[in-house]
């Protein structure tokens, strides 16, 4: 039974464009959402977390929006780099459960 | 500070063979928890510790034992490798249960 679902499985994206990574959830007693990063023979790094009593939160050029009320939450990256290409996990409190992962490859 | 460390790095086991993943981190982190990545499954939480003495039972715990001795260390036993069990592992190490703390990785192949 997977808790937090996690769209698209991969995306492409050209530099300077916007990334969107959206990630539902249901179990509404979670009260932390954070996003990972991962690069190829590297473990998940914390980019960026999200508390429910705030809609959006922003760090540099990531972004996260989230809605409360539709269980739902995306990771909005402006200006896209190649160096942004990875791979990026949503997650939910209560023992942290990992959506499946997005591919992200910024075109040069 | 070296963070989360594991070893080893890669391994090939066969199957029926036991073997034990290491995991060490020296940020006084009193959560511990081993997960394991597959292709297109993401991250599944195996077994995780609050603290030294306590360990739960995470997503995916058959054919994995874990203890945890003291508060820097949190091995990984499998009790008789299976060809199921070929993935990535990750020891992950958190302050308060949230912000996790990732360890490089073990690769581990059983044949």
């Amino acid at each position: 039974q997977q808790q937090v679902k996690q769209s698209p499985q991969s995306l492409i994206v050209q530099k300077g464009g916007i990334s969107i990574i959206n990630c539902a959830y249901e179990n509404t007693a979670f009260d932390y959402f954070p996003w990972y990063q991962q690069f190829p023979g590297k473990g998940p790094a914390l980019l960026i977390a999200i508390r429910p009593d705030v809609s959006e939160k922003k760090e540099g050029r990531f972004t996260i929006s989230f809605n409360k009320s539709a269980k739902q939450f995306s990771l909005h990256i402006m200006d896209s780099q190649p160096g942004d290409s990875a791979t990026y996990f949503c997650a939910a409190s209560d023992k942290i459960i990992f959506g499946k992962g997005t591919r992200l490859h910024i075109l040069p | 500070n070296a963070g989360v460390t594991q070893t080893p790095k890669f391994q090939v086991l066969k199957t029926g063979q036991s073997m034990t993943l290491q995991c060490a981190q020296d940020m006084n982190h009193e959560y511990m928890s081993w997960y394991r990545q597959d292709p297109g499954m993401g991250l599944r939480l195996i077994h995780y510790s609050v603290g030294a003495g306590i360990t739960d039972q995470g997503e995916v715990p058959n054919g994995y034992n874990v203890s945890r001795s003291t508060t820097e260390d949190f091995p990984l036993r499998l009790l008789s490798a299976a060809p199921s069990q070929t993935s990535v592992y990750f020891c992950a190490s958190s302050r308060t249960g949230l912000e996790q703390y990732f360890g490089p990785g073990t690769r581990l192949t059983v044949t």
